[in-house]
């Protein structure tokens, strides 16, 4: 247990759903980020929030839209997802000290699949 | 740009063996860490060295880091079954971290 809980953690959805994915962390960090894992590819960063705010956005498609309300929740709206798409998402977060990364604490993952 | 690149991509050991996994990463870091995932499930922190140093270690892991060739290993020691698992170097740049393809490591009961 991390203190970085992820829902749901199967997801199912056609390519002209709506869904959300959630992310909420216990750990009073201020730092949240998504990262896509696919089959045989390294782990792709995706977004990353510092205190509610977006500072890196990895030239990710539209069809994916984050939103940070506050420091402890993080969540990714999917929409007209592709096949390619389907990939493990995976939410983390951190506490930088004087603006550098330092350990990361991962959620379980979303496993998406889309049909 | 992919940063960390780990090799082997794959491993398999009798457990009791060492197990030693390799990192190399193209640009300047201010740290390096490591991080392990069981298959499917999230990733686990399992050390951090920083750039000023040379070796670190926590129970049976030993990292060292060579910042001139720009490549930190990893040495598990006295492996278990339990330990099998994908391992993976990660490098902290200003906002992120940079993570390598990762090496499988099979510990045969």
């Amino acid at each position: 247990e991390t203190g970085v809980t992820q829902t749901p953690r199967h997801l199912v959805m056609g390519m002209t759903n709506k869904k959300s994915l959630k992310c909420e962390q216990h750990l009073g960090h201020n730092a949240m980020y998504w990262y896509k894992q696919s089959a045989k590819k390294p782990l792709e960063l995706m977004f990353v929030y510092n205190f509610k705010e977006q500072t890196e956005n990895n030239s990710v498609p539209s069809r994916f839209s984050p939103e940070c309300p506050n420091s402890s929740h993080l969540f990714l709206h999917l929409h007209t997802l592709q096949p390619e798409d389907s990939a493990l998402y995976l939410c983390a977060s951190s506490h930088p000290v004087r603006g550098q990364v330092e350990t990361q604490y991962f959620g379980p993952g979303t496993r998406l699949l889309v049909l | 740009s992919q940063q960390g690149e780990e090799d082997p991509q794959a491993l398999s050991i009798q457990e009791g063996e060492n197990a030693t996994m390799n990192c190399s990463y193209k640009t300047s870091i201010n740290n390096l860490q490591w991080y392990r995932q069981n298959s499917g499930r999230g990733l686990v922190h399992l050390i951090l060295i920083r750039s000023n140093e040379r070796e670190k270690h926590s129970g049976r892991l030993r990292v060292t880091l060579d910042t001139s060739k720009k490549s930190s290993s990893l040495l598990i020691t006295a492996s278990r079954a339990a330990d099998t698992a994908s391992y993976f170097c990660a490098t902290a740049g200003r906002r992120a971290l940079t993570f390598g393809s990762g090496t499988r490591l099979q510990v045969q009961p």
